[in-house]
């Protein structure tokens, strides 16, 4: 299995613009989370789907960010615009199955914005 | 609400020496309880998980952890530290089965010196 995948991994923007951020979950994973890991905050759960439906977006900072999931094996986080206090490394994990409490991470995108 | 306490943002120990990385956490429920590596610029990886019967888990690499109830403890231990082991570690809880999310701690950075 390839894992999760996401795509870029790494994104340097100026603040201002749109950043789309993309994940493929490994396959047959029903669920699935995106996070953001800054070294003052941590680990955060920014929102998570189950069956292609948002379950919990609570963790989305504010309404520059948008998340989607339009079928089973994709799914994409945006920021508009994008500001300087976004930069962090996004990770999206998937989990599905027998095992639905184990997350498996995807290398993550290191996001810069200047 | 679950919450974890990781003790410690910096672990140092000499190679060769017994790791210990501490992990409290508080849940509502019978928590399922987990240790993730992060080695530099890479995404989380499941090191073991505690979910039901025996509280003594075993993990990758020489790793194990002990649920204790009455402690409300998962602490990380390893007999024997090796360079290669110098990561991040992040301790995680969920509520149980099914798609649960994670809260994580804040992570312990162990470094290995030779």
């Amino acid at each position: 299995d390839a894992g999760v995948i996401q795509s870029p991994r790494h994104e340097v923007t100026e603040m201002g613009q749109e950043v789309t951020l993309r994940c493929k979950p490994i396959s047959g994973h029903n669920s699935l989370f995106w996070y953001r890991q800054t070294m003052m905050r941590g680990l955060e759960l920014l929102i998570y789907f189950n069956n292609n439906v948002p379950i919990d977006d609570s963790g989305m900072p504010e309404d520059r960010f948008s998340a989607k999931m339009p079928n089973a094996s994709f799914s994409t986080l945006k920021i508009q615009p994008s500001e300087p206090r976004d930069s962090a490394v996004y990770f999206c994990a998937s989990s599905g199955g027998d095992r639905g409490y184990e997350q498996y991470f995807g290398p993550g995108t290191r996001l810069t914005v200047t | 609400a679950q919450s974890v306490t990781q003790l410690g943002s910096h672990v140092s120990v000499s190679e060769g020496a017994l790791v210990l990385l501490r992990c409290n956490y508080s849940s509502s429920v019978p928590p399922y309880l987990f240790w993730y590596v992060q080695y530099p610029n890479q995404g989380l990886q499941l090191l073991l998980k505690y979910t039901t019967g025996a509280t003594l888990v075993k993990g990758i690499n020489g790793f194990e952890a002990e649920f204790k109830k009455s402690e409300t403890s998962f602490h990380l231990t390893k007999p024997s530290a090796h360079m290669s082991d110098a990561a991040e570690y992040f301790c995680a809880v969920s509520e149980g089965s099914g798609y649960s999310t994670l809260t994580f701690g804040k992570g312990t950075m162990l470094l290995v010196s030779p």
